[in-house]
């Protein structure tokens, strides 16, 4: 059964670098028939997606208007996991983060993480 | 890059059924077969309950349905049971390879 595990601090400073990883079971993360993406949900915007990262016979990454500037998706092929920075949080990063799976014979999420709290707060 | 558009609520008697609407453009559910929706409990990661607009996972009821007409789709819960009590969202593929989400809905089981 595929299982996706998120680790990472549930408390961040405003100003710095939030930080979190998704540790991937029963799935590899340079397949090449799947996607891997973070998500996050918070109360006042609902579900955001953030980006996605893929092994095409090389990686690629997609990342979401509202924070390409300050995101980096990585994949971790000796750990198989995939990691999320994101850069310069405000409160408004307060959110459940999630990591997700999608096949790429469709365009859905079908599995997810447990979900991690980050609060941006001093 | 806007949310997709979801009524903030809708409600229904166990037994009756509700629909959910979820309105974007031709650059996104206008375009594209790739509508899901997604069930989530407060606490819970959202589970996916349609795919590819009107497709059900394995072990979703079938009292879940999708449908699509232009630029809106629909998500049709039947026989409403006390425990589809949650909050709906839509999602939908996207020009550039990103993904929009909609708003959200909280279904009630009155």
């Amino acid at each position: 059964q595929i299982q996706l595990r998120q680790s990472g601090p549930g408390l961040v400073r405003p100003s710095q670098t939030l930080s979190l990883t998704c540790a991937i079971s029963a799935d590899t993360v340079s397949s090449d028939s799947v996607t891997w993406n973070w998500i996050r949900q918070s109360p006042s915007r609902g579900l955001e997606w953030l980006g996605r990262t893929y092994y095409r016979g090389q990686w690629y990454n997609d990342y979401a208007i509202s924070v390409q500037s300050r995101i980096t998706i990585n994949p971790d092929t000796s750990k198989n996991q995939l990691s999320l920075q994101l850069n310069s949080v405000t409160s408004e990063d307060t959110a459940v983060y999630y990591c997700a799976r999608a096949p790429s014979s469709g365009r859905f999420f079908d599995y997810w993480g447990q979900g991690t709290l980050v609060t941006v707060s001093s | 890059q806007s949310a997709l558009t979801q009524p903030p609520s809708a409600s229904g008697s166990p037994g009756q059924s509700v629909t959910i609407s979820c309105t974007g453009s031709r650059s996104d559910v206008g375009g594209y077969d790739h509508v899901s929706w997604y069930q989530h409990h407060p606490g819970k990661a959202p589970k996916l309950m349609i795919y590819e607009v009107t497709r059900r996972p394995s072990g979703v009821p079938d009292r879940f349905s999708g449908s699509k007409s232009g630029n809106t789709a629909s998500l049709t819960v039947s026989g409403l049971q006390a425990e589809d009590e949650a909050d709906y969202y839509c999602n939908s593929y996207a020009d550039g390879g990103r993904y929009i989400f909609g708003t959200g809905t909280r279904v009630t089981v009155l």
